[in-house]
C-alpha cells in the first residue's frame, strides 16, 4: 500500500523569498513521486518528476525536489517566489507494483500564497 | 495540439438526470482517465482505459459508467445523478503506464441540485 501526505494545507510566503512544500510518502516499492500544480480554474500541469534516477530533480519555471529515501520526504522548493507561482500543488506516488492507474495517489494539496 | 480537450465546461444537473461528459486527446495516448476533485480532497480516480478497448474501475467508481470510444476519445456517464456527484471532473491521459507523466484537461464543474 502507498500514501502521501502534505504536511501543510497552506503556505504563504513573500515575493522573492524562498518556497517550501512538504510531502511525505509511504510505499512497499520503489516509488515515482510527481509534482503537479494547478493554477485556479485550471487542469493539472507536471512540474517535476523522479523516476529513480538523481534524487535532486529540477523542473519548470525553476521548481526542484530531492528525493530522501531515508526521510521518505519529497519536498518542493524554489529560491525566489514569484507572483505567479501562487496555485495548488499536489505531490503524487507511484507505487509501480500496483499495475495500471491504481498505482496512483494523490496528496489532498498545498495551496500556496504570494504576498507582494 | 490541443492536448486534452473537455466539454461542457460547465453543467448544472437536477437530481435524477443523466449526462455525459466528453474528452478527447490528440497525443496519441494509450492510457486516459477520468477524475473527480472535491475540496481537500486531492484527485481521485473514477474509471481508467490502460489501451483501446479496456476499462477498469479506480477508487470512486460508483454512480459512473465510461465508454473508451476509440484512441483518442474516452467519456464518462452518470446515469442518475445525485448531490454527492458534485464535483469538478478531469480528465487525462498518459503514453502507457500510470508512471508516465499525465496530461490534465480544463476540467468540467458539476452542480447536482
Amino acid at each position: 500500500a502507498q500514501s502521501v501526505t502534505q504536511l501543510d494545507s497552506h503556505v504563504s510566503v513573500s515575493e522573492g523569498t524562498p518556497v517550501l512544500l512538504r510531502c511525505n510518502y509511504s510505499s512497499s516499492y520503489s516509488p515515482s513521486l510527481f509534482w503537479y500544480v494547478q493554477h485556479p480554474n485550471k487542469g493539472l500541469q507536471l512540474l517535476l518528476k523522479y523516476t529513480s534516477a538523481a534524487t535532486l530533480v529540477k523542473g519548470i519555471n525553476g521548481f526542484e525536489a530531492e528525493f530522501k529515501k531515508s526521510e521518505t520526504s519529497f519536498h518542493l522548493t524554489k529560491p525566489s517566489a514569484h507572483m505567479s507561482d501562487a496555485a495548488e500543488y499536489f505531490c503524487v506516488v507511484s507505487d509501480r507494483s500496483g499495475g495500471g492507474a491504481d498505482g496512483l495517489t494523490f496528496g489532498k494539496g498545498t495551496h500556496l500564497i504570494i504576498q507582494p | 495540439n490541443a492536448g486534452v480537450t473537455q466539454t461542457p465546461k460547465f453543467q448544472v444537473l437536477k437530481t435524477g438526470q443523466s449526462m455525459t461528459l466528453q474528452c478527447a486527446q490528440d497525443m496519441n495516448h494509450n492510457s486516459m482517465y477520468w477524475y473527480r476533485q472535491d475540496p481537500g480532497m486531492g484527485l481521485r480516480l473514477i474509471y481508467y482505459s490502460a489501451s483501446e478497448g479496456t476499462t477498469d474501475k479506480g477508487e470512486v467508481p460508483n454512480g459512473y459508467n465510461v465508454s473508451r470510444l476509440n484512441k483518442r476519445e474516452f467519456s464518462l456517464r452518470l446515469e442518475s445523478a445525485a448531490p454527492s456527484q458534485t464535483s469538478v471532473y478531469f480528465c487525462a491521459s498518459s503514453t502507457d503506464t500510470v508512471i508516465e507523466t499525465q496530461y490534465f484537461g480544463p476540467g468540467t464543474r458539476l452542480l447536482v441540485l
